[in-house]
């Protein structure tokens, strides 16, 4: 029944790992995000796909990567995991690409721990 | 300059008060404003937008927009210890579609 998934919800590694994060939404929508919360709360987004296709990108170290085999997933992968890396990561959808009343829908977050 | 600035918290209000979280922007062209309450350890969920000039309720909240002060508020009448959270502001750029956070506030309802 969960609207957006995301796994694991925790993930601790370390330092120089690569690991992945999977997102996938049971909405129908067509636009999906990444967003990166430190430790301030302060709540940053990362990555968008509309339809597959990528329509944010960030200034984004390039050791993350998105993928979205199809507008019902969108998978995180980081290469080289580094200690700043380590924060709640948060996948969000939306029916389209947040037009004037969009309302986001977020996933449980990934808490990140590198060690 | 920061894009998004909420008054710094936290905020501490008893219960029944009237708890005021405010927030500006810098781009001129931001066409729409949202408020999300974040509860310690969960997500983000929306509680209001607001994309006209003036006030909208809803309930015990009210978000105020107004544009020429590039200035959004939300008032939560009659606070409930519930209410405690952090309060994040958004805004929708004018010239793409992206949706950018303030920092937050955290509010903190005493019974």
């Amino acid at each position: 029944d969960t609207a957006v998934s995301q796994t694991p919800k925790y993930l601790v590694t370390q330092m120089g790992n690569d690991k992945s994060i999977k997102c996938e939404q049971n909405l129908g929508h067509d636009t999906m995000y990444w967003y990166k919360q430190d430790s301030k709360k302060f709540l940053k987004i990362m990555f968008s796909y509309n339809n597959k296709e990528l329509i944010i990108n960030e200034t984004v170290p390039n050791r993350f990567s998105p993928k979205s085999p199809d507008k019902a997933h969108l998978n995180l992968h980081i290469n080289s995991l580094e200690l700043g890396d380590s924060a709640v990561y948060f996948c969000a959808s939306s029916l389209g690409q947040v037009t004037t009343n969009e309302k986001l829908f977020f996933g449980s977050g990934t808490q990140l721990s590198v060690l | 300059q920061k894009e998004v600035e909420q008054n710094s918290g936290p905020l501490s209000v008893p219960e029944g008060a009237i708890a005021s979280l405010n927030c500006t922007y810098s781009d001129r062209g931001s066409q729409s404003f949202f408020w999300y309450r974040q509860y310690s350890g969960k997500s983000p969920e929306l509680i209001m937008f607001i994309y006209s000039n003036g006030d909208k309720e809803d309930g015990r909240f009210t978000a105020q927009l107004n544009k020429a002060s590039q200035y959004v508020s939300l008032l939560i009448r009659d606070s409930q210890p519930s209410d405690s959270a952090t309060y994040l502001c958004a805004v929708k750029g004018g010239s793409n579609y992206k949706l950018t956070f303030g920092k937050g506030t955290l509010l903190t309802v005493n019974p």
